[in-house]
């Protein structure tokens, strides 16, 4: 069973760089897996802010990009605000037709 | 702008079916463009996806709910539903509806969710 990987937890002070990581079980992350990154806040739904890889959603602050770094999918925040202390889900869509979600990394701004 | 809303019954007993349906305002449920999920969210852990639907009812499901899952499509009400049989408490979660764009592979827009308790 294919299981998509993400660091649970990852701290960042104000105004740093920080890189999170989505990775496959069993072989690489492509463009091909579509890599989505969606923000969510405790108690509100997820917010999309890449999809494709590294196409940013209407309306997300050009701090947040994506990419594939190895063999991983990649969100880079460059200038972590506060307001980007959440949690952070990957997705990666796999020929079959399904969808994956990563287990999620909350991430600290301090 | 486009709106999903769930809703349902705030509350499933061991072994009975969740019943969930996704009304959809402000755009068609009738496009190409687009399939209609769904994703659960058990409290304090991560999104699983459940499964998508096109308009026309073509439908994919996560391999290990599939057993348990139905869904199903009124373009007549606009609405999509989803039916998961059997339940126990680790279907306890929150269950989102979400527009899923066919071309990029992602959910752009979401409901707010409801929270749907296994309970006797």
């Amino acid at each position: 069973q294919t299981v998509v990987t993400q660091e649970p937890s990852f701290s960042v002070p104000p105004g740093g760089t920080v890189t999170l990581t989505c990775g496959l079980s069993s072989g690489s992350v492509s463009t091909g897996h579509y890599p989505t990154w969606y923000q969510q806040t405790p108690g509100r739904a997820p917010r999309t802010l890449i999809y494709g890889t590294n196409i940013r959603s209407s309306g997300v602050p050009a701090r947040f990009s994506g990419s594939i770094l190895g063999n991983k999918a990649a969100l880079t925040i460059t200038g972590a605000q506060a307001d980007d202390e959440s949690n952070y889900h990957c997705v990666l869509y796999m020929r079959s037709g399904i969808s994956i979600f990563g287990g999620g990394t909350r991430l600290t701004v301090l | 702008q486009l709106q999903l809303q769930e809703s349902g019954p705030g509350l499933v007993k061991p072994s009975e079916t969740l019943s969930l349906t996704c009304t959809v305002s402000g755009g068609s449920i009738t496009s190409s463009s687009y399939y209609w999920g769904w994703i659960r969210q058990p409290p304090g852990k991560g999104l699983e996806w459940i499964g998508s639907i096109s308009y026309s009812g073509r439908t994919y499901y996560n391999p290990s709910l599939k057993s348990r899952t139905t869904m199903s499509v009124d373009t007549s009400k606009n609405q999509f539903s989803l039916k998961l049989s059997s339940v126990t408490a680790e279907d306890t979660a929150v269950y989102y509806c979400a527009r899923h764009v066919v071309f990029w592979f992602y959910f752009d827009y979401w409901g707010q969710g409801t929270l749907v308790p296994v309970s006797s």
